[in-house]
C-alpha cells in the first residue's frame, strides 16, 4: 500500500463554519505534511509532524489548527475561514521527517475547498 | 531569486518528440524529486535522486551534483504526458522542508 488517502475531496464552506480535512497513510512513515496550492502555483508547506509530533508550523493562521491522533492519520480543523482561503490542499507523508536519500514524498490527491 | 528554478516554464510537444525539462538550485541538496502533478490535483513523485541517473519507463532523471543541475528527459512523449513536473530539493539546511521549483507546464498534441 503506497497510498496517501484524503478526504473529503471536495469541500465547499461558509466562512462561519467548523470543518475538518482528513488524511491517511498506512506506510509507517512518522512525518506527515500539510501543503496549501493555488492554482498555477507549486504548494506551500504549512505544517510538519514528525513522529506524531508539530515540527514546522509555517506560520500558518490560528484559523487552521492541525492534528495528528496517531502515526497514520493527519487532520486539518478549519474555522472561521476567508474566501482567499479557497485552494487545494495536499497531504503527504514520507518515511523521514528530512531529506535522505530513499526518503521518497508521497502525496494524497489533494482536498479542494472552497470558501464562500 | 529562487533557491529552485525550472525551465522552460511551459513547453508543447508534438507526440513522439523527445522532451527534456531542466532544473537548476543554489543551495546544497541531500536529495531531488522529480514530481508530477495531472489537472485533477493529485501528485506523484517520479524520481528522488541524490547521484548519478535513474530511468523508468520512457522517462530519465539525472542529476550533476557538481553543477548543481538536473534534468528530466521524456522518450517518445504522449498525450497522457501532459502535465506540471516540478521539481523539488530537501535542502540540507532545511530539515523537514522540500523547496519547490516553480513547476513546467507540459502539453504533448496528437
Amino acid at each position: 500500500d503506497t497510498e496517501v488517502t484524503q478526504t473529503p475531496k471536495h469541500l465547499v464552506m461558509g466562512m462561519t463554519n467548523k470543518k475538518s480535512l482528513k488524511c491517511e497513510q498506512h506506510m509507517g512513515h512518522r512525518a506527515m505534511y500539510w501543503y496549501k496550492q493555488k492554482a498555477k502555483k507549486p504548494p506551500e508547506l504549512m505544517f510538519v509532524y514528525s513522529y506524531e509530533k508539530l515540527s514546522i508550523n509555517e506560520s500558518v493562521p490560528s484559523r487552521f489548527s492541525p492534528e495528528c491522533p496517531n502515526s497514520s492519520l493527519l487532520n486539518l480543523h478549519l474555522h472561521a475561514l476567508q474566501p482567499e482561503d479557497s485552494a487545494l490542499y495536499l497531504c503527504a507523508s514520507s518515511l523521514l521527517g528530512r531529506g535522505h536519500p530513499g526518503n521518497t514524498i508521497y502525496f494524497g490527491e489533494g482536498s479542494w475547498l472552497t470558501v464562500v | 531569486k529562487n533557491e529552485v528554478e525550472q525551465s522552460p516554464q511551459n513547453l508543447t510537444a508534438q507526440e513522439g518528440e523527445f522532451i527534456t525539462i531542466n532544473c537548476s538550485y543554489s543551495v546544497g541538496i541531500s536529495a531531488l524529486h522529480w514530481l508530477q502533478q495531472h489537472p485533477g490535483g493529485g501528485i506523484v513523485s517520479l524520481f528522488m535522486l541524490s547521484s548519478g541517473k535513474k530511468k523508468h519507463g520512457r522517462l530519465i532523471a539525472t542529476i550533476n551534483i557538481q553543477e548543481k543541475h538536473s534534468s528530466l528527459h521524456i522518450t517518445a512523449s504522449h498525450p497522457r504526458d501532459s502535465a506540471v513536473y516540478i521539481c523539488a530539493v530537501w535542502t540540507k539546511s532545511s530539515g523537514d522542508k522540500l523547496t519547490f521549483g516553480t513547476g513546467t507546464r507540459l502539453a504533448v498534441r496528437p
